[in-house]
């Protein structure tokens, strides 16, 4: 059965805590995403990586770290530095296909501030 | 600054009825565009893609895209109440990421 997983359903960080957000796929999908959504927004780019052991930044990085180490599985951690980080995070992963690659999404996180 | 537009509603629409979500972009080199529905608290779930200009149609839903005027929109026939949802548009700008639009919250009235 294949699919996208991402744990916890629920996450509460406290003042200054560094959390990670889990996100595995068995699609066999190269490119994996993260995406961050407020309330009555559109999705946020946060990372995304094409390839094993290599990332990029999206448009808004900055108090976020990731990881990619195993085709499967794409972590992503709030940092402290992350000021505001009280969202729905959503991970993706697509199918290549030159320009129509097709995204398709886990079932998210919420992580709320303590 | 690549983006899309979607306009927020709500829209309401009666069951039965048609309803029409409409999306503009603002890059021509864009190639390919989605439209996704996300129920309240869930995660996105793709309904369509289209690639080039004209119609696509699968089941209840047509896609429709036109090029020179820039916009992708969405048609949903014989509303249900099921379909009450926020649906999502968003381009590829020619490149491996997605943009998105803010998104259109629809209502289907019984």
């Amino acid at each position: 059965d294949g699919g996208i997983t991402q744990s916890p359903k629920y996450l509460f960080r406290k003042e200054g805590q560094n959390v990670t957000l889990s996100c595995e796929q068995n699609l066999n999908h190269d490119a994996m995403y993260w995406y961050r959504q407020d309330p009555g927004q559109g999705l946020r780019l946060i990372y995304y990586s094409q390839i094993v052991n290599d990332f990029q930044k999206g448009d808004i990085a900055e108090g976020y770290s990731v990881s990619r180490e195993k085709k499967e599985s794409f972590p992503l951690t709030v940092t402290s530095a992350q000021k505001n980080p009280t969202a729905f995070y959503l991970c993706a992963s697509s199918t290549p296909g030159q320009g129509k690659e097709t995204q398709y999404f886990g079932p998210g996180t919420r992580l709320l501030v303590l | 600054q690549k983006e899309v537009e979607q306009n927020s509603g709500p829209l309401s629409v009666p069951e039965g009825a048609i309803a029409s979500l409409n999306c503009t972009y603002s890059d021509r080199g864009s190639q390919s565009f989605f439209w996704y529905r996300q129920y309240s608290g869930k995660s996105p779930e793709l309904i369509m893609f289209i690639y080039s200009n004209g119609d696509k149609e699968d089941g209840r839903f047509t896609a429709q895209l036109n090029k020179a005027s820039q916009y992708v929109s969405l048609l949903i026939r014989d509303s249900q109440p099921s379909d009450s949802a926020t649906y999502l548009c968003c381009s590829n700008f020619g490149n491996e990421k997605l943009t998105f639009g803010t998104g259109t919250r629809l209502t289907i009235i019984p």
